[in-house]
């Protein structure tokens, strides 16, 4: 089974659009997070949530929303995408605190046209 | 969140061992020290983790001298599979805000 699923593994779309991914993870871990890997590498974090509530939310424009369901589901709902957008995002969990590493998804890789 | 220093890129050979150091002068005291690897189209993975002295599991080994103020990840006789980008990262625990920033990682190839 894998740990940290998510899907779609590849998107394609127009600006303008809006697009959703999702991410699910069987680990009973109480964190969930979305890091954005753009085209120079740099993985750069941009929302955490513990146990459904929002924890961390970095300089991300407004168009991002991430939303949890339950503390096993981090979606990140993506509104009028823009060419900028174009990224390797990836999710990840943890328990609390994170003292025994995150457990990343193996990405989506999001490509806006 | 200390900073962390490490060579952008590293060459090796299959059989060799593999040091790669890592700066964080500015380490605080309940920060811990990880290591990640990332494959090509992967998500980072977790090696090693450690506070002080000697860290080892089946992976690699983590040095970390008695100041903290740098590390090194070991990788025993490497193979073509340890080609990939590996990251050291600092940060405190037990806070469910607790956050990885990632640098930019050393992105080691190793030669037949």
């Amino acid at each position: 089974d894998t740990a940290v699923s998510q899907t779609p593994k590849y998107l394609v779309t127009q600006m303008g659009n809006d697009k959703s991914i999702k991410c699910e993870q069987n680990l009973g871990h109480d964190t969930m997070y979305w890091y954005k890997q753009d085209s120079k590498k740099f993985l750069k974090i941009m929302f955490s949530y513990n146990n459904k509530e929002l924890i961390i939310n970095e300089t991300v424009p407004n168009r991002f929303s991430p939303k949890s369901p339950d503390k096993a589901h981090l979606n990140l709902h993506i509104n009028s995408l823009e060419l900028g957008d174009s990224a390797v995002y990836f999710c990840a969990s943890s328990e609390q605190g994170a003292q025994y590493g995150y457990t990343f998804g193996s990405g989506t890789r999001l490509t806006v046209v | 969140l200390a900073k962390t220093t490490q060579p952008i890129s590293m060459d090796s050979y299959e059989g060799q061992e593999v040091n790669i150091t890592c700066s964080h002068n500015n380490i605080a005291t309940n920060d811990y020290i990880t290591w990640y690897q990332q494959f090509p189209s992967q998500g980072p993975r977790f090696i090693i983790q450690g506070y002080k002295t000697k860290v080892t599991n089946e992976v690699a080994s983590l040095f970390i001298p008695a100041d903290r103020k740098s590390s090194t990840l070991s990788l025993p006789r490497v193979s073509l599979s340890d080609t990939a980008v590996y990251y050291c990262l600092v940060g405190g625990l037990m806070d469910s805000s607790y956050k990885l920033i990632f640098g930019s990682g050393t992105r080691l190839l190793v030669r037949p």
